[in-house]
């Protein structure tokens, strides 16, 4: 049981370039996130997927895209990378949005990506 | 959401209680609070949990007051492994997703 998983670790980007975050779970929960955390920080909410086939828009999604491929995995794009979008992005999952017990989210260990 | 304010940085001895402070006065009667903590780069852990009554689990305790303005979290026993930054988190989901962790408290834990 793998829990949340990330891909890349680590990537570097040049200002402009793309790429594609991944994440998948394997605890068949229904709700998934995309976060970023900038050094000395807090995490601040990217956007959201309540269930298969919604997303929403969090706190800073200018710059970003997702997509819900299916139950398992929410990936993060970025179409034109820019520097300050340098930071650790996590992605996490939970069984529900609604708030209440069974609502805790489960982090994976980070991408970190630098843009040049 | 219900902001929350936490002290900055905390001390704590090693084998001594950890008392990690929150107040959250603009809570609604429909929310949790939430605990989580980050262990130096790693992904956030979820910690412990509550609405109204005092949790306990093999972690920590949560302590909520009776009023519900404020939490406090407790880490009975501190090691050195729990030194990280400690977050309070109180939110209604219903059918949203936001949420905002703040900078939280960093624990350090001094032998």
């Amino acid at each position: 049981n793998a829990g949340v998983t990330q891909t890349p670790k680590f990537q570097v980007l040049k200002t402009g370039q793309s790429m594609t975050l991944q994440c998948a779970q394997d605890m068949n929960h229904n709700s998934m996130y995309w976060y970023r955390q900038d050094p000395g920080m807090g995490l601040r909410l990217i956007y959201y997927s309540a269930s298969e086939g919604t997303t929403d828009k969090g706190e800073v999604p200018n710059g970003y895209n997702v997509s819900r491929l299916n139950k398992r995995e929410f990936s993060l794009r970025l179409e034109s990378a820019a520097p300050s979008q340098t930071s650790v992005y996590f992605c996490a999952s939970s069984e529900s949005t609604a708030g209440g017990p069974g609502d805790e989210q489960f982090f994976g260990p980070g991408t970190r990506l630098t843009v040049l | 959401d219900a902001k929350t304010t936490q002290p900055p940085s905390m001390d704590c001895a090693e084998g001594r209680a950890a008392n990690l402070p929150c107040n959250h006065s603009t809570i609604s009667g429909n929310e949790y609070v939430y605990w989580y903590r980050q262990i130096h780069s790693q992904g956030p852990q979820y910690i412990i949990h509550g609405l109204k009554n005092n949790e306990t689990n093999e972690m920590a305790s949560l302590i909520i007051t009776e009023d519900r303005k404020s939490s406090t979290l407790i880490l009975p026993h501190a090691t050195l492994r729990d030194t990280a930054v400690y977050y309070c988190i109180v939110r209604v989901w219903t059918n949203a997703g936001k949420s905002t962790f703040g900078d939280g408290t960093t624990l350090t834990v001094k032998p």
